[in-house]
């Protein structure tokens, strides 16, 4: 059963543009949001992550957007580089029981110089 | 800087063959997470260990797949025996304690099994 839905599979993006990648749940238990980065052959490394009480984070040139009544949170990528060029992943967390994370299926981005 | 240890880093295997991976997670952290990702998917949760216990283990294959945490440190994820579906990336990862703030977790290298 897919708890978190992300969008688009994959994302070409021109050098110094913004890059959006798309999550959204159903689950109203999850309480912790975290994305993930991967670059080829390595494990996934933890970007920047949100709690519900807020509706944006900012850490550099990454923003993550969430609207808890639409269910859905979104990765923002200002002034995209080729060194951004990996696999992103979304991620949820649930307060209940052993609080596991469910990923979404991830996106390729690709930056183009 | 402290890291997820994952040997071997790459392992090929005919089916019907037995495999086992060794996880040595940040010291510290009691947390330790078994997850297998299919190329082109997230990863999935196969176990999770809180010290040396099973608190976890929902979509482990038990038929096929073991896993121990015997003194509450280093880990060991097997197959046996290995079928053509298990070919993926098997990663390994690490956090304090669950309901910490935030408690990120972190990743090991992986290691990639490829079953023929």
């Amino acid at each position: 059963q897919q708890q978190v839905k992300q969008s688009p599979q994959s994302l070409i993006v021109q050098k110094g543009g913004i890059s959006i990648i798309n999550c959204a749940y159903e689950n109203t238990a999850f309480d912790y949001f975290p994305w993930y980065q991967q670059f080829p052959g390595k494990g996934p490394a933890l970007l920047i992550a949100i709690r519900p009480d807020v509706s944006e984070k900012k850490e550099g040139r990454f923003t993550i957007s969430f609207n808890k009544s639409a269910k859905q949170f979104s990765l923002h990528i200002m002034d995209s580089q080729p060194g951004d060029s990996a696999t992103y992943f979304c991620a949820a967390r649930s307060w209940e029981g052993a609080q596991k994370l469910v990923f979404g299926q991830g996106t390729r981005l690709t930056i183009n110089p | 800087e402290a890291e997820v240890a994952q040997s071997p880093r790459y392992k090929i295997t005919e089916k019907s063959q037995a495999v086992a991976f060794w996880c040595d997670p940040i010291s510290g952290h009691a947390t330790l997470y078994w997850y297998r990702q299919i190329l082109g998917q997230g990863p999935e949760l196969l176990v999770q260990f809180q010290d040396e216990s099973v608190v976890d283990d929902s979509q482990l294959p038990k038929d096929r797949f073991s896993a121990e945490r015997l003194k509450g440190v280093d880990s060991t994820l097997k197959i046996q025996p290995a079928e053509l579906g298990d070919s993926a990336m098997y990663l390994c990862a690490s956090s304090l304690v669950p309901g910490t703030t935030y408690n990120e977790q972190f990743f090991g290298p992986g290691t990639r099994l490829t079953v023929l």
